[in-house]
């Protein structure tokens, strides 16, 4: 199976700062990667699809990048709202043995 | 507007059954596959089930293969995780999500609240 590793974790940032996750994919996956958003309690929110296509009613502070192993999220500017973990997910092998990142939480500083 | 409402959760004794259902509306069932993804307390998401949009394909994680069984009913825009044998690493929120695909890019564009399930004595 293709592993996903999201980097930071952790991360800890104020309203208005510009962030970055980095997702790394075990082998090469084209463009074949997804970003979700996840508050407590709620299902997965879909943000970002074929790495940098941003999903209908999706703020455009949300931005993704990348190609093969390497594929970032930016938030250009939090909003209080941005609080959340954030996971990336793998479709090259789709439909089966789908992976996700381990996901990185962000927390307000 | 799309919809995806899980139920049939609950507790369950290790060992035991549960038949989880999502029930959809809004959008022409037929024309989409659908999986099933779970997440354990405190945990990452995992891929659990897929299902064809005729049901002629099916597949499972290993980590339920040979338990786990995913169908559906065209008649009643509804999806089904039939779950046996449980055991305690099973415990977990479950999801139903509809996976669309344009020109081979694929995306879970809807997901439902979930229902959880645990396994426990």
């Amino acid at each position: 199976d293709i592993q996903l590793t999201q980097s930071p974790s952790f991360l800890s940032a104020s309203v208005g700062d510009r962030v970055t996750i980095t997702c790394r994919a075990s082998q090469g996956i084209s463009i074949s990667l997804a970003w979700y958003q996840q508050k407590p309690g709620k299902a997965p929110r879909l943000l970002i699809y074929a790495a940098s296509t941003l999903q209908s009613g999706v703020p455009s502070r949300f931005s993704g990048s990348g190609s093969g192993t390497e594929f970032t999220l930016t938030i250009s500017s939090l909003q209080p709202e941005d609080f959340a973990t954030y996971y990336c997910q793998q479709l090259n092998s789709y439909p089966s043995s789908i992976t996700f990142g381990q996901g990185t939480r962000l927390e307000i500083k | 507007q799309v919809q995806l409402v899980e139920s049939g959760g609950g507790v369950v004794q290790p060992g035991g059954s549960l038949r989880l259902s999502c029930a959809t509306s809004g959008f022409a069932f037929t024309s989409y596959g659908f999986f099933w993804v779970r997440q354990a307390p405190g945990k990452g998401l995992e891929w659990v089930a897929y299902i064809r949009y005729d049901g002629s394909k099916k597949d499972y994680a290993d980590s339920v293969k040979g338990r786990f069984t995913i169908s559906r009913d065209n008649s009643k825009n509804t999806v089904y995780l039939q779950m046996n044998s449980l055991r305690a690493e099973d415990t977990a929120m479950y999801y139903c999500a509809r996976p669309p695909c344009t020109d081979n890019i694929c995306r879970f564009d809807y997901w439902g609240q979930g229902t959880l399930v645990t396994v426990s004595s």
